[in-house]
């Protein structure tokens, strides 16, 4: 069974404060993909990487795809009341469309 | 751009009932596909089509029935359900030709949260 194991699960900070949140696995994926949900609402797609090593900047987060194509991580640099919601990382391999799903980050960021 | 709409967003229903979820996207798309979410567990994926054929049931029980009509249109049909059955259903889509990955990014409804009772 392909795991994605993510950490910490719940994260609570105040606004301005900086975060790193993990998502690790001991399978290889060809591309993975971080997603954002609020409450009531789908998981939005932020970002894909398919390189091992790949760095990828959205304003205030950065992505980083791990040599081997294994984990992966998100920081999130001066978090905001904005940031709050579940993060979760998807890993897909060459199967088609099938990902795979971390359980989840819950973040909340208070003013 | 609408993106995925799915309705309705919220359904309590009946053991005995019979109910059915849309999902509707905008996008383009040709794969679609139904994950189930319930609380503290990671999103489960129940069934993928790729140009209106189905090519992934991950096991799903036969009282939901996937039904895709064309590439826009995506159904889920449910009946004699239990209670463990209540979750968040997302529907999504993603472009089978965008690229090598194009497939790996999904893009999803808002969800239909279903009671069962």
């Amino acid at each position: 069974t392909q795991l994605l194991e993510q950490s910490p699960q719940f994260l609570s900070i105040q606004e301005g404060e900086n975060l790193t949140v993990y998502c690790n696995s001991s399978s290889v994926f060809s591309s993975l993909q971080w997603y954002r949900q609020e409450p009531g609402e789908g998981p939005v797609l932020l970002v894909t990487v398919v390189t091992g090593g790949e760095v990828k900047k959205l304003k205030r987060l950065t992505f980083q795809f791990g040599d081997a194509r294994k984990d992966s991580s998100l920081h999130i640099t001066a978090a905001q009341p904005g940031d709050t919601g579940l993060y979760l990382c998807a890993g897909g391999r060459n199967q088609g469309g099938k990902l795979i799903f971390g359980q989840g980050t819950e973040l909340s960021v208070k003013p | 751009e609408t993106g995925v709409t799915q309705t309705p967003r919220h359904l309590v229903m009946g053991m005995t009932n019979k109910k059915s979820l849309k999902c509707e996207q905008h996008l383009g798309h040709n794969a679609m596909y139904w994950y189930k979410q319930s609380a503290k567990k990671p999103l489960e994926l129940m069934f993928v089509y790729n140009f209106k054929e189905q090519t992934e049931n991950n096991s799903v029980p036969s009282r939901f029935s996937p039904e895709c009509p064309n590439s826009s249109h995506l159904f889920l049909h449910l009946h004699t359900l239990q209670p463990e059955d209540s979750a968040l259903y997302l529907c999504a889509s993603s472009p089978r030709d965008r690229g090598r990955f194009g497939y790996h990014e999904q893009y999803f409804g808002p969800g239909t949260r279903l009671t069962v009772t």
